[in-house]
């Protein structure tokens, strides 16, 4: 089965830096790599997700970036807001492709401060 | 319907009590996951419902543990003989896709606290 890890735990940037989180995975068959993020007392909510057949995925301030050579995918937040402040976890399929369910990394909390 | 709904939110038991989590997920969402999300830890997967294969009870951490999925719909997740360890949020999710490879729509979660 898949195993994610997940760096740093937390993450402390000035409003306006960027931050950037990182997960390895270890099942190469693995196609699916979303990210959630989880605001304090909040259910986690979908905010990227990229396939193995694009290296790189952004939408406004948010970008994620797959090498699967390496088995490592990472979200990318520029000119933090306050609002980014939240726990982010990644995620792959546990058997492979994107069969099964998800595996999650054990997050990472995001500090922005103003 | 909205969201995926989950009851009760919260809930206190003392030790050796069997609890019911219920979940309601978005109507017509063949998929359905459970997760336990301890204080300040992860999402650690429990068990995964789809449409009508056999579920996947992988993550499941003991015996005491169980759910079903009646109808293709609404799932309860029971704890028999709670522990202290048993302490967490229990999260539901739904799905429109078979497998991981689409978008987990989380309930706001049953705070389980065992005294």
């Amino acid at each position: 089965g898949e195993n994610v890890e997940q760096h740093p735990s937390t993450l402390s940037v000035q409003e306006g830096d960027s931050a950037v989180i990182k997960c390895t995975y270890s099942d190469s068959a693995s196609n699916y790599f979303p990210w959630y993020k989880q605001e304090l007392g909040k259910r986690p909510q979908l905010i990227i997700d990229i396939r193995s057949n694009v290296g790189e995925k952004k939408d406004q301030r948010i970008a994620v970036t797959l090498n699967k050579t390496a088995k490592h995918f990472s979200l990318h937040i520029t000119e933090t807001q306050p609002e980014d402040s939240a726990v982010y976890f990644c995620a792959a399929p546990s058997y492979g492709g994107s069969q099964g369910n998800l595996i999650f990394g054990k997050g990472t909390k995001l500090s922005v401060k103003p | 319907g909205a969201g995926v709904s989950q009851s009760p939110s919260n809930k206190v038991t003392e030790k050796g009590k069997d609890v019911e989590l219920r979940c309601d997920p978005i109507s017509g969402h063949t998929a359905l996951y459970w997760y336990r999300q301890s204080l300040g830890q992860g999402l650690e997967f429990l068990i995964y419902f789809q449409g009508n294969s056999a579920p996947d009870k992988s993550g499941l951490p003991s015996d005491r543990f169980s759910a079903e999925r009646t109808g293709g719909s609404v799932s309860t997740l029971t704890i028999q003989r709670t522990q202290q360890e048993d302490s967490a949020v229990y999260l539901c999710a739904s799905s429109t896709r078979q497998g991981a490879g689409g978008e987990l729509f989380f309930g706001e979660g049953s705070r389980l606290t065992v005294l």
